[in-house]
């Protein structure tokens, strides 16, 4: 049982590119979401998803998009970096109709955009 | 607007000391909360999850509570050690009026020293 994984573990890119941050469950779980975490800010919510083909808006989602075709995977893709998103990204993931509802976070991704 | 709240946002400790961690929240439709311990660099390891019917859980040295009407959540850690040392986040989770909600609203965290 693998839990949470995030790919890559480090980027550094350029302003304008695009790149996709990976995410993977294999927990079943039907929820997954995205955080970004900045100094001072704390962690802030991306965008999230109740299940396949579901997804919705978090509290920071300007400048990110997110698809979930599968139960187990859940893509975050930044279409034209900048370098306000430099920031450590973390996928979580939980049950939404069964306990326990604890929600377990990926180890994460630290972006820097130049 | 939901919000959550930790204060202070670092505290030290001399090793063996019992501690409080406090974490208040501003809506008292709380479905749940968890705590989280983050080290340098690293993610998130959830430690407890309370649900809004419970009133506390436990795991060894830790136990966390929680009080609905007053808007406050407790980390109680006994007798401290060097090796507690790192960042303690409390995040909520809200129920919304098509029922339960699994967004999580973070507070910054505090960050604690247990000294040797």
């Amino acid at each position: 049982n693998a839990g949470v994984t995030q790919t890559p573990k480090f980027q550094v890119l350029k302003t304008g590119q695009s790149m996709t941050l990976q995410c993977a469950q294999d927990m079943n779980h039907e929820y997954m979401s995205w955080y970004r975490q900045d100094p001072g800010m704390g962690l802030r919510l991306i965008h999230y998803s109740v299940g396949a083909g579901i997804t919705d808006q978090g509290e920071v989602p300007n400048g990110y998009n997110v698809s979930r075709s599968t139960t187990e995977d859940f893509p975050l893709r930044l279409l034209s970096a900048a370098p306000s998103q430099t920031s450590v990204y973390f996928c979580a993931s939980s049950y939404l109709r069964a306990r326990p509802y604890e929600q377990y976070f990926g180890p994460g991704t630290r972006l820097t955009v130049t | 607007k939901q919000e959550v709240t930790q204060i202070p946002a670092a505290l030290s400790v001399p090793e063996g000391e019992n501690l409080v961690l406090n974490c208040s929240f501003t809506d008292s439709a709380i479905y749940n909360l968890q705590w989280f311990r983050q080290d340098p660099g690293k993610g998130l390891t959830s430690l407890l999850l309370i649900q809004s019917s419970q009133r506390e859980q436990t795991s060894g040295r830790l136990n966390a509570s929680l009080d609905k009407s007053s808007g406050r959540s407790t980390l109680y850690i006994a007798a401290s050690q060097p090796g507690d040392s790192a960042t303690y986040l409390c995040a909520a989770a809200f129920t919304t009026l098509t029922g339960a909600n699994s967004k999580l609203t973070f507070g910054k965290g505090i960050t604690l020293s247990v000294r040797p």
